[in-house]
């Protein structure tokens, strides 16, 4: 069976550009979590999603967007570029909510902002 | 907010034998999970292995088993015999009923031949 897969695997960009990143779930899972990473750092999370439907959100700006497909994929987008967006985009899927569910990661989206 | 902490930025171990990396965090709730996550140079994070807070006894998959210890926030990961494929970053998360997982800033651990 497929992971999670992403789109794209790199990406350059200029200040106040706009980005979309996407992401396919594992077949039969219904949430999708969104994170970035920071080289150096671990993950911090950014949006989950679960039967299309905004389930959290973490702290970041109002330049960041998501949203979930009928089919459970999900796009992450970006306004407004900034060279501090540089970072490393993973999106996770789960069975559902529920704490104890594994959340399988994708590779990953590398974004570089000029 | 949860907060989870990994104090050794870095850590190297010989082959064949046995580290332990470090992990604490900050919680007010009482059902949670833990987990350690391993991010191999490739990138891709893989779920080494999983904790429910409400279960006393400590979690173990194959060469890898956690200390856990609940009243000290404490929970730590320890490999055994320690193989060149180990080598990677290495993540503690915190998982509550809000679904997100919070992590720490890692552990890169180096396995030397």
């Amino acid at each position: 069976d497929a992971g999670v897969t992403q789109s794209p695997t790199h990406l350059i960009k200029t200040r106040g550009q706009h980005v979309t990143l996407r992401c396919s779930p594992i077949s039969g899972h219904k949430s999708v979590s969104w994170y970035q990473q920071v080289l150096g750092q671990g993950p911090q999370f950014i949006f989950q999603y679960y039967e299309k439907e905004e389930r959290g959100r973490g702290n970041f700006p109002d330049r960041f967007s998501a949203r979930q497909f009928p089919n459970y994929s999900s796009e992450l987008n970006v306004n407004a570029l900034l060279l501090g967006d540089s970072a490393l985009y993973l999106c996770a899927s789960s069975l559902g909510l529920a704490g104890g569910n594994e959340q399988f990661f994708g590779p990953g989206t590398r974004l570089t902002v000029l | 907010a949860q907060t989870v902490t990994q104090s050794q930025p870095e850590m190297s171990v010989q082959e064949a034998e046995t580290v332990t990396l470090s992990c604490t965090y900050d919680t007010s709730e009482s059902d949670y999970y833990l987990f350690w996550y391993k991010q191999p140079p490739s990138r891709q994070m893989i779920l080494v292995i999983r904790q429910e807070a409400y279960k006393q006894q400590n979690a173990t998959e194959n060469r890898f088993s956690v200390n856990f210890q609940k009243a000290a926030k404490s929970f730590s990961l320890k490999i055994s015999d320690s193989q060149l494929g180990d080598a990677a970053m290495y993540f503690c998360a915190y998982r509550s009923f809000r679904y997100q997982l919070t992590f720490g800033k890692g552990t890169k651990l180096s396995v030397i031949p």
